[in-house]
């Protein structure tokens, strides 16, 4: 039971490159959501998936494109990547809203 | 949206001490307020957590508290100990979302 996994675990972009974040759980949660955590910040959401086949923004989704690929699946997309998305990206799924979420290991992405 | 205040940024305590880290929340809708600790390198785990419709909760070591009339809750560790240094982060959960505290550094010293 690997609970949710992410890849890459680093990556580095050069402005105006693309790459999309993967993260997979196997916990059979309805619930899965992205979020961004910058010094000083705390996390801050992205998007989130309430359940297969929908999907909603958070917080900050300037700049990201999400894909509920299916109930295990959740990625993340930066079409055009920009300095300012240098962060740790983490993923997190859930049973549902009011229930704990378990995140991944997270994403540590310079963008340069 | 919601807006969750979080303090004091860092924490020091020697070991055996008690600590506490308190947070403020705006939405009086929020019904869901989980604590949750980061180690470094490491995703934030759930430690505990408390529902709108109690006021204290308690697992060996940690309490949580909640006030809804003056909406601000609390973290409560007795007798810390040098694994519990970490980052504490505080939530609140309106319908999907979920809103973190800027967090708190927390040292014991041994």
């Amino acid at each position: 039971n690997a609970g949710v996994t992410q890849t890459p675990k680093f990556q580095v972009l050069k402005t105006g490159q693309s790459m999309t974040l993967q993260c997979a759980q196997d916990m059979n949660h309805n619930s899965m959501y992205w979020y961004r955590q910058d010094p000083g910040m705390g996390l801050r959401l992205i998007y989130y998936s309430a359940s297969e086949g929908t999907t909603d923004k958070g917080e900050v989704p300037n700049g990201y494109n999400v894909s509920r690929l299916n109930k295990r699946e959740f990625s993340l997309r930066l079409e055009s990547a920009a300095p300012s998305q240098t962060s740790v990206y983490f993923c997190a799924s859930a049973w549902g809203g009011n229930y704990e979420q378990y995140f991944g290991p997270g994403t540590r992405l310079t963008v340069t | 949206g919601e807006n969750v205040e979080q303090h004091p940024s860092t924490l020091s305590v020697q070991e055996g001490d008690s600590a506490v880290i308190k947070c403020t929340y705006s939405d009086s809708a929020s019904n869901y307020f989980p604590w949750y600790k980061q180690e470094l390198g490491k995703g934030p785990q759930l430690i505990i957590d408390i529902r709108s419709n109690v006021g204290e909760k308690k697992d060996q070591r940690i309490a949580v508290t909640l006030n809804k009339t003056a909406k601000h809750f609390s973290l409560h560790i007795t007798e810390t100990q040098p694994e519990d240094s970490a980052v504490y982060f505080c939530a609140a959960n309106t319908g999907n979302q979920f809103y973190f505290g800027t967090g708190t550094s927390l040292t014991v010293i041994p």
